[in-house]
């Protein structure tokens, strides 16, 4: 099994539609959780910070579920801008390892 | 606002050549880190570093690397003996603490030719 695993996608969808991407990761040592994203050719830009309570950033929903080592991102109202890569990135408890998943590429269309 | 810096954005080298990729962290950061991208793949974890010694280290990053802080501002990623499957885009970041997100250069594009 993958440390992070995500679906590669691509989604597509129209301007103004709701969008989740999951992911699941197989160390449940995990502690730390990130949503990046990272547009073409770019670096990874942090988008949020994964809470266990859940966090939300205006548009953007973060939730993480412990027992069943899943992460979710919830995009609500698509712009054109959000156009880009999702990728879903864990950190274990004292560790200093990174893991990135492989991304979800999501299109927004006008 | 703060940024880590990497130079060059772009490197061309022949098979073979040793390259040394610079990185200035943000200042007041403690945990450094390179990754690299291959175009159209994963971004992967090749080294941490903190407290002035490497901390952890991916098997991608065998002895053919080498990493350094020689002074209070910079980290650099040395690559010897390059081979054409060593051409990525390579970035640093670093972090403040231990549970703080990690903020990433813009990268540099290692062409080996």
């Amino acid at each position: 099994r993958k440390e992070v695993e995500q679906d590669p996608g691509p989604f597509n969808v129209p301007e103004g539609a709701t969008v989740a991407f999951n992911c699941t990761y197989s160390n449940s040592a995990s502690q730390s959780f990130f949503w990046y994203r990272q547009d073409c050719r770019k670096e990874p830009k942090l988008l949020m910070s994964v809470y266990s309570s859940g966090n939300e950033d205006g548009r953007f929903t973060a939730q993480l579920n412990r027992a069943s080592q899943y992460i979710s991102l919830l995009i609500r109202d698509s712009k054109l801008s959000d156009s880009a890569t999702y990728l879903c990135v864990v950190r274990p408890t004292g560790g200093f390892k990174t893991i990135f998943g492989a991304g979800t590429r999501l299109f927004v269309k006008a | 606002e703060p940024e880590v810096t990497q130079t060059p954005s772009h490197q061309v080298t022949q098979m073979g050549q040793e390259v040394i990729l610079r990185c200035v962290p943000i200042s007041n950061h403690l945990y450094f880190y390179w990754y690299r991208q291959i175009l159209g793949q994963k971004v992967e974890f090749l080294v941490s570093f903190y407290n002035n010694e490497i901390s952890e280290k991916s098997e991608i990053f065998d002895d053919q690397f080498s990493v350094e802080r020689p002074d209070g501002s910079n980290f650099t990623l040395k690559i010897r003996s390059t081979k054409l499957e060593d051409s990525a885009m390579y970035f640093c970041a670093s972090r403040l603490g231990v549970e703080t997100e990690a903020f990433f250069g813009q990268g540099t594009r290692l062409t080996v030719v």
